[in-house]
């Protein structure tokens, strides 16, 4: 079964960090381009960060430009994103999605993490 | 940039009824790169339609997308409960990689 796990998630102050994980089965994970996609409370999709296949481009949204660093270790199967100076509108549950082979869209989601910012 | 703007925010209809969703690109853009979500409460997003109107996997039949340039739509033929949801256009681009619309949200009326 195609399945992405996320983990990692919980309460942090702000300016804390935090490292998201999320592991990836029954696909090939080394050729896949992955991504992380946010969900703040009560409000929509905010694509996060891309990461290509083999590490070499990875791209992110200005809102976490600088404080957020997304990794993958294909040898585990694992795409990480590393989250710092964490600010409250960071507050949201976190996405990681397979982008289609060959094609521009996320066919497969985990279930999520979820992030709370707080004092 | 490409700002996409998804209408109407809110779309209430009953089962049955035929359901179209709009999705406005702020420059023309091409149809592979257009894609929409669906998502319930709770849950994760779930593709629906690819590369402007390709169904994805297990689609049912009923929902159908079409659109080229900056316009595009999503359309549910004959509501079924089930799909009454929050949905999501998609856009690919150089940087950022990905875009979202705000959503529509379809809602029993």
């Amino acid at each position: 079964e195609v399945q992405l796990v996320e983990s990692g998630g919980g309460s942090v102050q702000p300016g804390g960090s935090l490292r998201l994980s999320c592991a990836a089965s029954g696909f090939t994970f080394r050729s896949s381009r992955m991504n992380w996609v946010r969900q703040a409370p009560g409000k929509g999709l905010e694509w996060v960060s891309y990461i290509s296949s083999n590490t070499d481009t990875v791209d992110y949204a200005d809102s976490v430009k600088g404080r957020f660093t997304i990794s993958r270790d294909n040898g585990k199967n694992s795409l990480y994103l590393q989250m710092n100076s964490l600010r409250a509108e960071d507050t949201a549950v976190y996405y990681c999605a397979r982008e289609a082979t060959y094609h521009y869209y996320m066919d497969v989601w985990g279930k999520g993490t979820t992030v709370t910012v707080s004092s | 940039e490409i700002v996409l703007m998804q209408s109407p925010g809110t779309l209430s209809l009953s089962p049955g009824e035929r359901a179209t969703l709009s999705c406005r690109a702020s420059q023309s853009v091409s149809s592979n790169y257009l894609a929409w979500y669906q998502q319930k409460p709770g849950q994760a997003p779930r593709l629906l339609i690819y590369g402007a109107s390709s169904r994805a996997t297990g689609i049912p039949d009923r929902f159908s997308g079409s659109g080229s340039g900056t316009d595009f739509t999503l359309t549910i033929s004959r509501l079924e409960p089930e799909d009454f949801a929050v949905y999501y256009c998609q856009l690919y681009g150089s940087s950022p990689t990905y875009t979202f619309g705000q959503g529509t949200k379809l809602e029993i009326k």
